[in-house]
């Protein structure tokens, strides 16, 4: 099956710290990846986890575990620009991205 | 370094109508080429992707086609919009091999069929 699930919305103050949380389900799996997308415009990738443990860049991490099917995006020191949605997507076993729904995060000042 | 470029950015459409979504890639060769669709509220829906030129593999059965004339080029077309083709249309690009995942992303072109 293809299955993967994020939260729909999520709400943060700027400043403060989010985590976003994605599971999946697959029996084929080639890697999480974590995309931004603001309103209206197109998706840009933000990191890529093959194996399991945490990626850092800059503001944002990226954590995987294999084993429990599940990933997070965590995105520090929050700006107003990081208002946007968050999309969650594994590659399967074809090599192509299934993507989940996406989460909408608002940053309140 | 490389663009990507997809036209028109909106257009409406009368249910029936045809329809032709161009994207095109500079600066890199041999690209994989994807069409996607975004509905609100869901994720992206591959409808088409390309290793090569005219070697289109489709994703979802559809009233939707696609072309790949040239190696950089990449078209979705259909001859009768129906309604659900609505929607806000991404082209995407990536590298071969192990960058396949990271995809490049045009403006997107949003579709509404009345």
């Amino acid at each position: 099956g293809q299955n993967i699930d994020q939260p729909t919305e999520m709400t943060a103050t700027e400043g403060a710290i989010v985590q976003i949380n994605c599971t999946y389900q697959t029996s084929g799996f080639n890697g999480l990846f974590w995309y931004q997308q603001h309103a209206g415009e197109a998706p840009t990738f933000l990191s890529y986890n093959v194996l399991d443990g945490l990626e850092e860049k800059g503001r944002f991490s990226s954590f995987l575990s294999r084993s429990k099917g599940y990933s997070y995006l965590l995105l520090k020191e929050l700006q107003m620009k990081d208002s946007a949605s968050y999309l969650c997507a594994y590659m399967d076993s074809n090599y192509q991205l299934i993507w989940g729904a996406g989460t909408k995060l608002i940053i309140k000042p | 370094s490389q663009t990507i470029h997809q036209w028109p950015a909106t257009l409406v459409q009368p249910v029936g109508s045809p329809l032709s979504l161009e994207c095109t890639v500079e600066g890199t060769s041999n690209p994989n080429l994807y069409w996607y669709r975004q509905a609100a509220g869901r994720g992206l829906q591959l409808l088409f992707y390309s290793v090569g030129i005219g070697q289109i593999s489709s994703e979802v059965p559809q009233n939707l086609s696609a072309s790949r004339p040239q190696d950089r080029q990449f078209i979705l077309s259909s001859k009768k919009l129906l309604l659900s083709d609505s929607g806000f249309y991404l082209c995407a690009w990536s590298r071969v091999g192990v960058h396949t995942g990271e995809l490049f992303f045009g403006e997107g072109s949003r579709l509404t069929v009345l």
